[in-house]
């Protein structure tokens, strides 16, 4: 079945530290996104690319980075300078404009 | 810009009650309009959609249809099971330069048993 696997599943992050999560789709997409969810909040945009070596940044990109080397594949980076980044990351992908996207089942990343 | 508004959560009901979720919103030019489903712990589920004005979109009971006179695409449901409990978001895509979505901030159904 096609669909989109983040890992890990759950990440802690120690101060000073950069932390890399992955994100990866068979659906043959071309565009992909990162989100931050925090609790009790809607989804913001961090960071999301349309095509392979291309990216933009989203409403929050301050603190990460992200690249695009295979289509199948958009890691982000939490970065030292991101100073809260306790939070809920959700992947996703589509295709068409004005079509769905399609989610992962997120990362929590936590502070030690 | 866009925007979404949900309305605040959580929405408590009992099994079998009927649901209703409002969503309005504001964009320029002709949204996509979705509704999504998120269980504890999980990424968001796509649970309808509509493409243009007075679609109805319908998925496991749920149903919402595009109100683009009253900038509307409420969420209902005529008999909810305590399976349904989980956060709804509404959201639409208009954005045609970015592709991303504009989501609400989310409802939260509780369904007693």
């Amino acid at each position: 079945d096609g669909g989109i696997t983040q890992s890990p599943k759950y990440l802690f992050r120690k101060e000073g530290q950069n932390v890399t999560l992955s994100c990866e789709q068979n659906l043959n997409h071309d565009a992909m996104y990162w989100y931050r969810q925090d609790p009790g909040q809607g989804l913001r945009l961090i960071y999301y690319s349309q095509i392979v070596n291309d990216f933009q940044k989203g409403d929050i990109a301050e603190g990460y980075s992200v690249s695009r080397e295979k289509k199948e594949s958009f890691p982000l980076t939490v970065t030292s300078a991101q100073k809260n980044p306790t939070a809920f990351y959700l992947c996703a992908s589509t295709g068409q404009i004005n079509q769905p996207q399609h989610f992962g089942d997120g990362t929590r990343l936590s502070i030690l | 810009g866009n925007s979404v508004t949900q309305m605040e959560g959580p929405v408590t009901l009992s099994e079998e009650a009927f649901l209703t979720i409002n969503c309005t919103y504001t964009a320029t030019g002709y949204p996509s309009l979705f509704w999504y489903v998120q269980y504890p712990g999980e990424g968001l589920q796509l649970l309808l959609k509509a493409t243009k004005a007075d679609d109805k979109g319908s998925n496991k009971g749920f149903e919402a249809t595009y109100r683009k006179e009253t900038t509307s695409f409420h969420l209902e449901k005529g008999s909810v099971q305590v399976s349904d409990s989980a956060v709804y978001f509404c959201a639409l895509s208009g954005d045609t330069g970015r592709r991303a979505l504009t989501f609400g901030s989310g409802t939260r159904l509780q369904v007693q048993p």
